[in-house]
């Protein structure tokens, strides 16, 4: 079973702090994803990634910084929190393939709370 | 313009009801189709792939109209265990496998 985890499923951080967020998977999936989940907007796409080392700007990326130094591994920086990016944070990973290959899996998502 | 629309509902049925949902995309380029389910508090997962000439899984149908950019789920003798927000998601293939979600529809099935 592909699995991804998240290093944490709750977080609370007060305004201005850096945040760091971690997503492993264990699949060798190439692609990576990072979206965030708010009531009534559904899932927005902050970052996403290819390929170790590469990333690419999704929806909503102001704000955010990733790092994919490792297949495997893949991290979402707040490098300044703010009350506007509490939310629940889901990452997912897939394989490059065709249309049936290329299911998103996701892990089971951090909220964060800024205050 | 979103590119991916839902009704929101909810959806209230009682247990053996046949529910379906619908879903508008505005990318006339999307390749392919997807329905994923969310349980409370958990993360989406796969429920099906939609294909061009439609499919059933169980009692579970997806169908795909591409003139009028829409797709569909049907859901025949809803059970308890079907209560969860249904999330539609499109893709385009060109787009390094970026997908776009749907904000969902939450089906409540009732005793």
């Amino acid at each position: 079973d592909v699995k991804v985890t998240q290093s944490s499923r709750y977080l609370v951080k007060r305004t201005g702090e850096k945040v760091f967020l971690e997503c492993v998977q264990d699949m060798d999936h190439e692609n990576m994803f990072w979206y965030r989940q708010d009531p009534g907007l559904g899932l927005r796409l902050i970052y996403f990634s290819y390929d170790v080392k590469m990333k690419e700007k999704g929806d909503i990326p102001e704000g955010y910084s990733v790092s994919r130094e490792k297949k495997e591994r893949f991290s979402l920086i707040l490098e300044s929190a703010s009350t506007n990016q509490t939310s629940m944070y889901l990452c997912a990973s897939s394989a490059t393939g065709g249309p049936l290959a290329r299911e998103q899996f996701f892990g089971p998502g951090t909220r964060l709370t800024v205050l | 313009r979103k590119e991916v629309e839902q009704d929101p509902g909810p959806f209230n049925v009682p247990e053996g009801a046949t529910v379906a949902f619908n879903c508008t995309y505005s990318n006339s380029a999307s390749q392919s189709f997807f329905w994923y389910r969310q349980d409370c508090r958990k993360e989406p997962k796969l429920l099906m792939s939609v294909y061009s000439s439609g499919n059933e899984d169980g009692r579970f149908t997806a169908q795909l109209n591409r003139a009028s950019q829409y797709i569909s789920l049907l859901i025949r003798d809803s059970k308890l265990s079907d209560s969860a927000t249904y999330l539609c998601v499109v893709d385009l293939i060109y787009n390094f496998n970026k997908f776009y979600f749907g904000s969902g529809t939450k089906l409540n099935v009732k005793p």
